[in-house]
C-alpha cells in the first residue's frame, strides 16, 4: 500500500510569512495526526483529526496555526505569522483506527526553516 | 499526563556490540507501548510494540519487554550493525479513548564498524 504522503518536503521561509503543509494519509485511514518534532526532541501532538472531525487540538496555538481535514481524507497545516521557534519538522501520520495498540504510520515529514 | 523518558544519547558502538536503550513511562491505566526508529533522511516507522504487561514485542533482532513492575520498556539487540545507526523512540498509547501516541525525547545511535 501507498504510504502517508507529506509536500512539501523542505520549506524555507522568513519570520512573519504564512506557510502550508499538506499531506495524504494512507488510504481508508480515518484517523489523522500532526506532529511537531523540534531539533532533538521527540515529535509533540499538534491535531489529531478523526475522519473530518477535530478529535484533540489542545496543544496546538490556535493564535498562530490552523488545520483542517476536509472531505475526511487530506489535510493540511497552516503557520501564519510564523515565528523563529517554528523551525522543526511537521509529521504527519495516520492510523485505521484509534485507541491503544493503534500504530500510527508517518509521513517523511516536512523540515520548516524560518529565518 | 502520560510521559515517556528515555536514555539520553547519543550511544557510539562497535559493530557486534550489545545494545540497551533504557525507557521508563508514566501512565494512567495500562498503557500500550511502542518502539519507533526514524533512519538518516526517512520518517518513522514503528520497530516494535506490545500492548499489555509481560509481553515481548521483536523484530529485526531487537526486543523490549513490557514491565509493569518498574514502568519500563527497554530496547535491546544482541549484535548492533552498522545500518540499525538511527534515532530511536520510545512511545505509549493510552488505552481508553482517542488519545494519542506520547513520545520520549528520542536516543541516537551510531554504530561503528
Amino acid at each position: 500500500e501507498a504510504g502517508v504522503a507529506q509536500s512539501p518536503r523542505y520549506k524555507i521561509i522568513e519570520k512573519r510569512q504564512s506557510v502550508a503543509f499538506w499531506c495524504n494519509p494512507i488510504s481508508g485511514h480515518a484517523t489523522l495526526y500532526w506532529y511537531q518534532q523540534i531539533l532533538g526532541q521527540g515529535p509533540k501532538l499538534l491535531i489529531q483529526f478523526q475522519n473530518n472531525g477535530v478529535v484533540d487540538d489542545s496543544q496546538l496555538p490556535k493564535d498562530r496555526f490552523s488545520a483542517e481535514r476536509l472531505k475526511g481524507v487530506d489535510s493540511t497545516l497552516k503557520i501564519q505569522p510564523a515565528k523563529l521557534e517554528d523551525s522543526a519538522v511537521y509529521l504527519c501520520a495516520s492510523t485505521p483506527e484509534t485507541g491503544g495498540g493503534s500504530p500510527l504510520h508517518f509521513g517523511n515529514g516536512t523540515r520548516l526553516t524560518v529565518t | 499526563g502520560d510521559s515517556v523518558t528515555q536514555m539520553e544519547g547519543p550511544v557510539t558502538l562497535s559493530e557486534e556490540a550489545f545494545l540497551t536503550i533504557n525507557c521508563t513511562y508514566t501512565a494512567t491505566g495500562y498503557p500500550s507501548l511502542f518502539w519507533y526508529v526514524q533512519y538518516p533522511g526517512e520518517g518513522l516507522q514503528l520497530l516494535l510494540k506490545a500492548t499489555k504487561a509481560d509481553d515481548k514485542g521483536s523484530n529485526k533482532g531487537f526486543e523490549a519487554t513490557y514491565r509493569k513492575e518498574t514502568t519500563s520498556f527497554h530496547l535491546e539487540k544482541g549484535s548492533v550493525q552498522v545500518s540499525d545507526s538511527a534515532v530511536y523512540f520510545c512511545a505509549l498509547n493510552s488505552n481508553s479513548g482517542n488519545t494519542p501516541l506520547v513520545f520520549g525525547k528520542g536516543t541516537r545511535l551510531s554504530v561503528i564498524a
